[in-house]
């Protein structure tokens, strides 16, 4: 079985573009979480989507957004890219939303913004 | 609100020598608390988890972490490290009804011959 797929791997931005990053969870999972992974530090968490709905948020701007669709795959956008934006960002996936529910992470999208 | 502390941001060991990295967490109320490994170029994996059920907790690869609510602290230890060991290692904890996690910076394991 495929594990989670992000895509792209690598990408590299401008100050001030736009990114969309793409996730595809674990067949059967139905909750979707991203985090963002600056060099040298812990993954931070930035949303998390059960049932394309939005089950919780982490201390990031407006300029970060994020939905899932009906196939339970989910998009993550950034806008107005800033150079401390680059980073690794992960995605995970779990059957629910429940607290001590396993997470699958993917192996990022490596985000740099120049 | 919930925090995780991890001392020391590098340890090195030599290859059959006992591995202990050491976290240490705040919570307001009980916590889930989690190890995850991240090789290179790849995404966590999770290695153990509390959930309550028991203060020693045994994990993938011969790790096993032991909760200690007196000290704050979730230690992660392995009796004798492997080349494979080497690899960065998470703390992570949740306190809410949603699996958000609150990792720490990390620990990065050496593993010498």
């Amino acid at each position: 079985d495929a594990g989670v797929t992000q895509s792209p791997t690598h990408l590299i931005k401008t100050r001030g573009q736009q990114v969309t990053l793409r996730c595809s969870p674990i067949s059967g999972h139905k909750s979707v979480s991203w985090y963002q992974q600056v060099l040298g530090q812990g993954p931070q968490f930035i949303f998390q989507y059960y049932e394309k709905e939005e089950r919780g948020r982490g201390n990031f701007p407006d300029r970060f957004s994020a939905r899932q669709f009906p196939n339970y795959s989910s998009e993550l956008n950034v806008n107005a890219l800033l150079l401390g934006d680059s980073a690794l960002y992960l995605c995970a996936s779990s059957l629910n939303s429940q607290t001590n529910e396993k997470l699958f992470f993917g192996s990022g999208t490596q985000l740099s913004v120049l | 609100a919930q925090s995780v502390t991890q001392l020391g941001s590098h340890v090195s060991v030599s290859e059959g020598a006992l591995v202990l990295l050491r976290c240490n967490y705040s919570s307001s109320v009980p916590p889930y608390l989690f190890w995850y490994v991240q090789y290179p170029n790849q995404g966590l994996q999770l290695l153990l988890k509390y959930t309550s059920a028991a203060t020693l907790v045994k994990g993938i690869n011969g790790f096993e972490a032991e909760f200690k609510k007196s000290e704050t602290s979730f230690h992660l230890t392995k009796p004798s490290a492997h080349m494979s060991d080497a690899a960065e290692y998470f703390c992570a904890v949740s306190e809410s009804g949603y699996s958000t996690l609150t990792f720490g910076k990390g620990t990065m394991l050496l593993v010498s011959p």
